[in-house]
């Protein structure tokens, strides 16, 4: 079983919908949780962490169910700009960040 | 000014030739990796140094040595290149506050084995 594991994607979306992500993660001592978004042969960059209580940052939402083990990451009102490889990413321990294979959205007019 | 730099961008060689990539932190961060990313986008981490000590190696060919001179640098060598190291290699820093490490990358290096 895969450390992290996302959906294979891609989602392919009119502008204004909503999407939702999910990953699910193998480590039940896990620390810390992260949503990373890479543009097309960029580096990957942070988009938001991911709390147990849930978290929202605009049009971006993303949750933690720890029992679980199991994050997603809601996309509402999507525009063009939205259109990236988004990364589901686990801090499994001191400093260990373990990526995902990325979920690829492409957002269409 | 640049967080996380990592040079050559690109770099093409031939099989059975040894190469380095260098990267430089000015983040003051702990922690610094190298990660591997395949021709299916797949980041996968292949170490991690803190404090110049090396702290994950995840089963990557010996002929891969990092070395860390202190700890704002983090340089790549790989010996003997084969095909199947051509990839995209990423350097990266973070520092862990209170169990949470946000981690910040180069801009990667375009290895090309031919």
């Amino acid at each position: 079983r895969k450390e992290v594991e996302q959906d294979p994607g891609p989602f392919n979306v009119p502008e204004g919908a909503t999407v939702a992500f999910n990953c699910t993660y193998s480590n039940s001592a896990s620390q810390s949780f992260f949503w990373y978004r890479q543009d097309c042969r960029k580096e990957p960059k942070l988009l938001m962490s991911v709390y147990s209580s849930g978290n929202e940052d605009g049009r971006f939402t993303a949750q933690l169910n720890r029992a679980s083990q199991y994050i997603s990451l809601l996309i509402r009102d999507s525009k063009l700009s939205d259109s990236a490889t988004y990364l589901c990413v686990v801090n499994e321990s001191y400093n260990k960040l373990i990526f995902g294979a990325g979920t690829r959205l492409a957002v269409h007019p | 000014d640049t967080a996380v730099s990592q040079t050559p961008k690109y770099l093409v060689t031939q099989m059975g030739n040894d190469k380095s990539i260098k990267c430089e932190q000015n983040l003051g961060h702990d922690t610094m990796y190298w990660y591997k990313q395949d021709s299916k986008k797949f980041l996968k981490i292949m170490f991690s140094y803190n404090n110049k000590e090396l702290i994950i190696n995840e089963t990557v060919p010996n002929r891969f040595s990092p070395k860390s001179p202190d700890k704002a640098h983090l340089n790549l060598h790989i010996n003997s290149l084969e095909l199947g190291d051509s990839a995209v290699y990423f350097c990266a820093s973070s520092q862990d506050i209170a169990g949470v490490a946000e981690a910040f990358f180069g801009q990667g290096t375009r290895l090309t084995v031919v």
